[in-house]
Formats: structure tokens, sequence, C-alpha cells
């Protein structure tokens, strides 16, 4: 059974640093990874989705990247913000159902 | 106007009482699903579908039903709601064909059942 793991749980950084939110996963046979951001009470909203093909995506200040063969995608950001306090889901699609979530990553960035 | 809409955005009822959550997209999409999400457990699976002939159960089907009434709509429904029904539940849709594509979520439905 397809499990998906993010590392650290919650993450506090000043502003301005540049950070790195960890996901993996057990059976390499997946589709592709998606990168989530969720508000508290809110909605999930789509950051990046890498297919399994490809080894990473960037979307203005975030790159995220999967490593496949060692069940391993990783989301950068860059100069963080206030703003980008959130949690951040990761979660794959494997052939016949839909996605597999971990259970997410909680940053906290001060000013 | 958003995407993905989902009604009502809160709701509390109370054991034994049947609830259905509706969910409707604009976004010309094949497949919906139904997601709940538990503090500490994360996002898993209830129903989903990939057309409108089309329903499949998740991971935690258990005590629930779905209607895809339409390509646009698809609801969510408890016969008989019991406290550990509380969550916020999520629908999300994403593109049909062969691939699995990018799935876009709904604002979500916190319920509470006392």
């Amino acid at each position: 059974k397809q499990e998906v793991t993010q590392i650290p749980a919650a993450l506090s950084v000043p502003e301005g640093e540049n950070l790195v939110l960890n996901c993996s996963f057990t059976d390499s046979a997946i589709y592709n990874l998606q990168w989530f951001r969720q508000d508290p009470g809110k909605g999930l909203t789509s950051l990046l989705l890498i297919q399994s093909s490809q080894r990473e995506q960037t979307s203005g200040r975030l790159n995220a990247s999967l490593d496949k063969s060692s069940g391993r995608s990783t989301l950068y950001i860059a100069a963080s913000q206030p703003g980008d306090s959130a949690t951040y889901l990761c979660a794959v699609n494997q052939a016949g159902t839909a996605l597999i979530f971990g259970k997410g990553t909680t940053l906290s960035v001060s000013s | 106007d958003a995407d993905v809409t989902q009604t009502p955005r809160n709701r509390i009822t109370k054991t034994g009482k049947r609830i259905m959550l509706e969910c409707s997209q604009t976004k010309g999409h094949d497949r919906m699903y139904w997601y709940r999400q538990d503090p500490g457990l994360g996002l898993q699976l209830i129903y989903y579908s990939f057309d409108v002939k089309d329903i499949n159960k998740g991971e935690i089907s258990d005590g629930y039903s779905v209607s895809r009434q339409a390509q646009a709509k698809f609801s969510l429904s408890l016969e008989s709601a019991i406290p550990n029904q509380t969550a916020l539940y999520f629908c999300a849709t994403s593109e049909g064909g062969t691939g699995f594509n990018e799935q876009f979520f709904g604002p979500g439905t916190r319920l509470t059942v006392l």
C-alpha cells in the first residue's frame, strides 16, 4: 500500500530564508506528484504538478523536484515571505486510484 | 466565480440525520472526487467518478453514498450521520483521458455531527 510521508511536520523560519520541504513515498509506480498549499480552514490550492517522466517544475519562487526511483520529492521555496505561511501537502497519483496524501508540513515565516 | 463550488460551507447536524453535500464545477472536467480531512490524518478518498456513469469506492466509503447527477455535479450523502464523520469534506475535479491529471479542489464543507 502506498504511503506518503512529509518531513518535517512543522517548520519555522525568518523572512527571507530559502527552505526545503521533503516528501517521500514507498511505491515508485506513480503517474505524477502534486504539491498543494492549504491555509487554515480553507481549501487546497494546487502549486505544482510533476509528471512521472519529469525531474522538476518551477513556478515563481517555487521549485519542485522528483526522484521517482528513490521515492522522493522536494519543494524549494526561495526568499520566504510571511504570506508563505500555510500547510504544504504532497500527494501522489497512483494508477487506478485518486490522490494519496501526506499529512503535510506546516510552515510559519516570521517577519 | 470559483471553478469548483461546494454547498453548504458549514453544517451542524445531529446523530442519525441524513445529510447531503453538493459539489458543482464549471471546469468541464470529467472526473470528480470526494475526500475527507481529519486533523493529523491528512486527506482520504471517499468516492470518485470518472464520468457520469462511473462510480468507484475509495478507501473510506463505508457510511457514505454518492450520486453523479451530471458531468458538473457530484453529491455526497451520509445516510445516517454519526459523530466520527465530523470532518472537513473536499470535492475535487480533474480532466479525463488516458493520463492522471492535475486535481483542483473546492473550498471545503465543514461538517459537525453532534
